[in-house]
């Protein structure tokens, strides 16, 4: 059985960079599928943030690629996101997940998910 | 990108059928035919209930079902049942290798 698990500080200051792990059990990152993090603001709808395959090649919500990064690190089973200058606005549950379909073809669709993790911005 | 529009709620009786429908454009909804659905109850993870606009995951409920007409999409739930209130959330393939969430509707079991 597939299971992510999100982990990263809860609060952050604005204009710092939000960073969060996903670690992965019960499937090795490097045998395949894309991998992806999800955010929902309190009481508001999802928002897709981004999308990495097992290789490394990245796909970002075009709203926030100037300040995304995703990486994979297949040796510890892992994957990361990294969100700078964060305001605000960036208040939200951030879910990992894994997408049993193909992220680049279109039919992207998060079979597997973290249970989520707030992070707040604030001074 | 915007958000697509969906319908803020939906109710119905036990054993009815209700549908959530899904508005985008010819950029999103339109222009592929993929579009999965999402359930979320409170404080939980969405699930995935539909992809590729119709297509069930294994162990979803039949009684799920989706469409696509146009730039509209649907998610019809028959034979209501309480355990299907919760949120709903489309999501569609928005060219470019990128993806766009609608704005989700609560659905409620009279």
């Amino acid at each position: 059985q597939v299971q992510l698990q999100e982990s990263g500080p809860g609060l952050v200051k604005p204009s710092e960079t939000l960073s969060l792990t996903c670690a992965v059990s019960g499937y090795s990152i490097s045998s395949g599928y894309y991998w992806g993090w999800i955010r929902q603001p309190p009481g508001k709808g999802l928002e897709w943030i981004g999308s990495i395959y097992h290789s490394g090649s990245t796909y970002y919500n075009p709203s926030l690629k100037s300040r995304v990064t995703i990486s994979v690190d297949t040796s510890k089973n892992q994957f990361s996101l990294k969100l700078s200058s964060v305001t605000a606005a960036d208040t939200a549950v951030y879910y990992c997940a894994r997408s049993g379909g193909d992220c680049t073809g279109g039919s992207c669709r998060f079979d597997y998910w973290g249970q989520g993790t707030l992070v707040t911005v604030s001074s | 990108q915007s958000a697509l529009t969906q319908p803020a709620s939906v109710s119905g009786s036990p054993g009815q059928s209700i549908t959530i429908s899904c508005t985008g454009t010819s950029s999103d909804v339109g222009g592929y035919n993929y579009v999965s659905w999402y359930q979320q109850h409170p404080g939980k993870a969405p699930k995935l209930m539909i992809y590729d606009v119709s297509k069930r995951p294994s162990g979803v409920s039949n009684r799920f079902s989706g469409s696509k007409s146009g730039n509209t999409a649907s998610l019809t739930i028959s034979g209501l049942q309480a355990e299907d209130e919760a949120d709903y959330y489309c999501c569609s393939y928005a060219g470019s290798s990128t993806y766009v969430f609608g704005t989700g509707t609560k659905v409620t079991v009279l």
